[in-house]
């Protein structure tokens, strides 16, 4: 069965960067893009970025552009996402997503980022 | 600019139907989204694709009691005899092919 299985929970100072992982397994890893979107406490879903995972082509939020990176590692069917200067607004959950279509049709389990000094 | 718009708010009695809706910015009605649920305190889950026509395809296991419609600009989910796990926090999604995603800021749904 599909799983998307995230890296563990983090604690950065502000300033940082973070690097969350995403590990795919039960489909063919380069068919789908796959999407990264937080969620901060109290807060509804925000997305900030895809990346084929075919050809390694990505796309950004605006809002995010400069600061997040995403990219992936076939040989290991797993994607990763880095937010660099961390502040303490960046502090949420952070989700990766297949999409198929358009639509996300699995979600990882979620990795909270803490920032705070 | 493509925008997703839902009341923050719904609340309907258990064993009842609740139709939650999602409006598309003017100029995108024609767009299909996704509806997602998220259970107090446990990740998004992906409930359905929703076309412009009212045609859907649901997620593997998504009961029969949830289904979709849509109307012009908007975009329904309705919620049939309805259960208490089925409180929460419903999304819905759009895109445009290539390029950016959106969410609509999300309904709380309550079961009373």
């Amino acid at each position: 069965q599909v799983q998307l299985v995230q890296s563990g929970a983090e604690v950065k100072k502000p300033g940082a960067s973070v690097k969350v992982s995403c590990k795919a397994s039960g489909y063919s890893f380069t068919s789908y893009h796959l999407h990264w979107v937080r969620q901060a406490p109290g807060q509804g879903l925000e997305w900030m970025g895809w990346i084929n995972t075919g050809n390694e082509n990505t796309k950004y939020s605006q809002k995010f552009q400069g600061r997040v990176t995403i990219t992936r590692d076939t040989s290991a069917s797993t994607a990763y996402m880095e937010l660099s200067s961390l502040r303490s607004e960046d502090t949420a959950v952070y989700y990766c997503a297949r999409s198929h279509s358009g639509t996300y049709n699995f979600w990882g389990q979620g990795t909270l980022v803490t920032v705070s000094s | 600019q493509l925008m997703l718009t839902q009341s923050p708010s719904a609340s309907a009695s258990l064993g009842a139907s609740v139709k939650l809706t999602c409006t598309l910015s003017s100029g995108h009605s024609s767009y299909a989204i996704a509806w997602h649920q998220q259970q107090p305190e446990k990740g998004p889950r992906y409930l359905m694709r929703l076309n412009s026509d009212g045609s859907h395809s649901k997620g593997d296991g998504i009961p029969d009691r949830f289904s979709g419609s849509s109307s012009g600009a908007e975009r329904y989910l309705t919620i049939s005899s309805l259960q208490s796990e089925d409180e929460g926090d419903y999304y819905c999604q759009t895109w445009v092919t290539g390029a950016h995603v959106v969410f609509g800021g999300g309904t709380k749904l309550t079961v009373l």
